[in-house]
């Protein structure tokens, strides 16, 4: 099934800062889904965007798709030390029918540091 | 409040017993998921359902069973069979139909295996 590679998998960066987290999938999608999840809770959906958009942005946040290489980029701008947390991104694979489950793959654990 | 609850937050189990892990939503949601995380990994797909009285298989489904008899009761059990069941246990739900709906995600139960 289709599952998102995030790369890195850590990352630690300085408060203020802009933090790039990439993700890789395999095949075509219908969407991308990124979402968070702090230490030992459940996971929160941070953005959508859709296979035949190319930059979303969404607060501090922007995203992009590449559909050609098959990648998307998760941007948080002026980092906080709240945004420590794993970013996961989802990819919807366009299977072409409705049978619409999310694959997450490992993560990115961003620590943003005071 | 609209959301998902997950009960209990913590359980421990022994060996050779079968335990229920709670997953109730109010946003009447026709989809509901169950996912496993083990430490430092990403989401594994155990069951999904996708309307009442009908749910599918997901990439880790062995030694585990669920029941949809209600649209905001999605129960998972761990039996027996389940080799290593210690892990935190991920309900999430979406609206169904349609691809561009996100995923909200119970805040989770952590089953030990004494």
């Amino acid at each position: 099934s289709q599952q998102g590679e995030e790369d890195p998998q850590a990352l630690s960066i300085q408060e203020g800062e802009n933090a790039t987290m990439n993700c890789s999938y395999k095949t075509s999608i219908n969407n991308l889904q990124w979402y968070r999840q702090n230490s030992g809770r459940g996971l929160v959906h941070l953005i959508l965007i859709r296979s035949n958009e190319r930059e979303k942005h969404s607060g501090r946040l922007r995203v992009t798709l590449d559909t050609s290489k098959k990648s998307s980029s998760l941007l948080i701008t002026a980092s906080r030390a709240a945004d420590t947390a794993s970013y996961f991104c989802a990819p919807l694979e366009d299977s072409g029918g409705s049978n619409y489950k999310l694959t997450f793959g490992k993560g990115t654990l961003l620590t943003v540091n005071p | 409040d609209g959301g998902i609850t997950q009960s209990p937050k913590y359980l421990f189990r022994k060996e050779g017993q079968n335990v229920t892990l709670s997953c109730e939503q109010n946003l009447n949601h026709d989809a509901m998921y169950w996912y496993r995380q083990d430490p430092g990994q990403g989401l594994r797909l155990i069951y999904y359902s996708q309307i009442v009285n009908d749910f599918q298989k997901g990439d880790i489904a062995e030694g585990y069973s669920v029941s949809r008899e209600k649209k905001e009761s999605f129960p998972l059990t761990v039996t027996s069979a389940q080799k290593n069941p210690t892990a935190f246990y991920l309900c999430a739900s979406r609206d169904f139909p349609g691809p561009y709906n996100e995923q909200f995600f119970g805040p989770g139960t952590r089953l030990t295996v004494l």
